[in-house]
């Protein structure tokens, strides 16, 4: 039992280049949650995905897309990045909704120049 | 918009009891309280959550007073390894709930 896994852990990209961030759960979970976590901060919530099928805006949904391909897998995509979304990228996934426990991923580190 | 207040950061030393309180004026009537813990370059872990008066388990206690416009996780005989941020988080009522999550507690515990 993996809980919830990212990858990659770390990645580097250029102003303008494209890339997904892949997030998995083995929990049977029907919720999934992309944050990022800049430094100091909590974390904001970009997206969300209430059940397999459905996604819902977040907090700070600008600049990015989401697929949820399978009840399992909750992926994030930067069509163009920018230096503003140098961050740490945590995806997380509940039993059902906000309300449940939340298990975390380790995070994804993005640098973005 | 439920918004908690919590002291950015505290020390203590190993094998005392640590109180961290967090204040949510705001707080709806249906809103839980939920603690996470974060060690560094880690995601955030669910330690406790409550709604109101008291709730322990195997990690922590919650005290809710009846009010229910703060709350206070209670850490008992911390080790180094509690050495974290605590977030301390109500959900949104007015957006299924979402957690707001704030900039959280440091404690950092000292042998």
């Amino acid at each position: 039992n993996a809980g919830v896994t990212q990858t990659p852990k770390f990645q580097v990209l250029k102003t303008g280049q494209s890339m997904t961030l892949q997030c998995a759960q083995d929990m049977n979970h029907n919720s999934m949650y992309w944050y990022r976590q800049d430094p100091g901060m909590g974390l904001r919530l970009i997206y969300y995905s209430a059940s397999e099928g459905t996604t819902d805006k977040g907090e700070v949904p600008n600049g990015y897309n989401v697929s949820r391909l399978n009840k399992r897998e909750f992926s994030l995509r930067l069509e163009s990045a920018a230096p503003s979304q140098t961050s740490v990228y945590f995806c997380a996934s509940s039993y059902t909704g906000f309300r449940e426990t939340q298990y975390f991923g380790p995070g994804t580190r993005l640098l973005v120049l | 918009l439920a918004k908690t207040t919590q002291p950015i950061s505290m020390d203590s030393y190993e094998g005392q009891e640590v109180n961290i309180t967090c204040s949510h004026n705001n707080i709806a009537t249906n809103d839980y309280i939920t603690w996470y813990q974060q060690f560094p370059s880690q995601g955030p872990r669910f330690i406790i959550q409550g709604y109101k008066t008291k709730v322990t388990n195997e990690v922590a206690s919650l005290f809710i007073p009846a009010d229910r416009k703060s709350s206070t996780l209670s850490l008992p005989r911390v080790s180094l390894s509690d050495t974290a941020v605590y977030y301390c988080l109500v959900g949104d009522s007015d957006s299924n709930y979402q957690l707001i999550w704030g900039a959280g507690t440091k404690l950092i515990i000292k042998p």
